[in-house]
């Protein structure tokens, strides 16, 4: 069975501070797809990003950047230099190639104070 | 609008009442989901429509829960003589592809039951 923990679940950090958000995946299948989404007060679920089991190169985005490591079923998140903006619930996400649906872990509450 | 829209925003009803929530996908996305995020928690897989093939009902809490799809677009999440426990928001996505496709997602339909 396919699960995602995000250990963290709440993160208060000052603007500019850089801030790391930790997620562990399992799954028994070879061929997968983990994600990024980002939740604002809004509610509505933004797609950040998306990495296949097949590529373990880590990847940067302006100020956000993703470390995929296999050897031990993570997919963590970096902002870099905070922002207030930055604000808002982050979920990692897991689907398996051979399944539908996508599991999400618990989120986590990323707080930025001015 | 381009997006997936979901109505209603808000809707509050009395225990044993029967609900329907409505989504509207993106044009052209063979893919539904719906998906339930209680206070504060995480995102619930509920079902998954994915062009005419059977849905993926394995979310789906109880029998009071059901999902159709007409016409391979709009689709509506009705529940049968609501509890308190489901009170939560209700999301909808649509995505382009299957496994390791992109979720779009609506701004959800809260619901409260009395």
């Amino acid at each position: 069975a396919q699960k995602v923990t995000q250990a963290q679940t709440e993160i208060s950090v000052v603007e500019k501070e850089d801030v790391t958000l930790d997620c562990v995946y399992e799954t028994r299948d070879t061929t997968y797809y983990l994600f990024w989404y980002k939740q604002p007060p809004s509610g509505e679920l933004v797609f950040l990003i998306r990495r296949n089991s097949f590529d373990e190169q880590n990847e940067i985005s302006g100020r956000y950047s993703w470390n995929f490591q296999k050897s031990t079923s993570s997919f963590n998140f970096t902002i870099t230099a905070s922002q207030v903006v930055d604000s808002a619930v982050y979920f990692c996400a897991l689907r398996e190639a051979a399944g539908n649906k996508l599991t999400f872990g618990g989120g986590t509450r990323v707080l930025v104070k001015p | 609008g381009a997006g997936v829209s979901q109505s209603p925003s808000n809707k509050v009803t009395e225990k044993g009442k029967d609900v329907e929530l409505r989504c509207d996908p993106i044009s052209g996305h063979t893919a539904l989901y719906w998906y339930r995020q209680s206070l504060g928690q995480g995102l619930e897989f509920l079902i998954y429509f994915q062009g005419n093939s059977a849905p993926d009902k394995s979310g789906l809490p109880s029998d009071r829960f059901s999902a159709e799809r007409t016409g391979g677009s709009v689709s509506t999440l009705t529940i049968q003589r609501t509890q308190q426990e489901d009170s939560a928001v209700y999301l909808c996505a649509s995505s382009l592809e299957g496994a390791n496709g992109e979720l779009f997602f609506g701004e959800g339909s809260r619901l409260t039951v009395l």
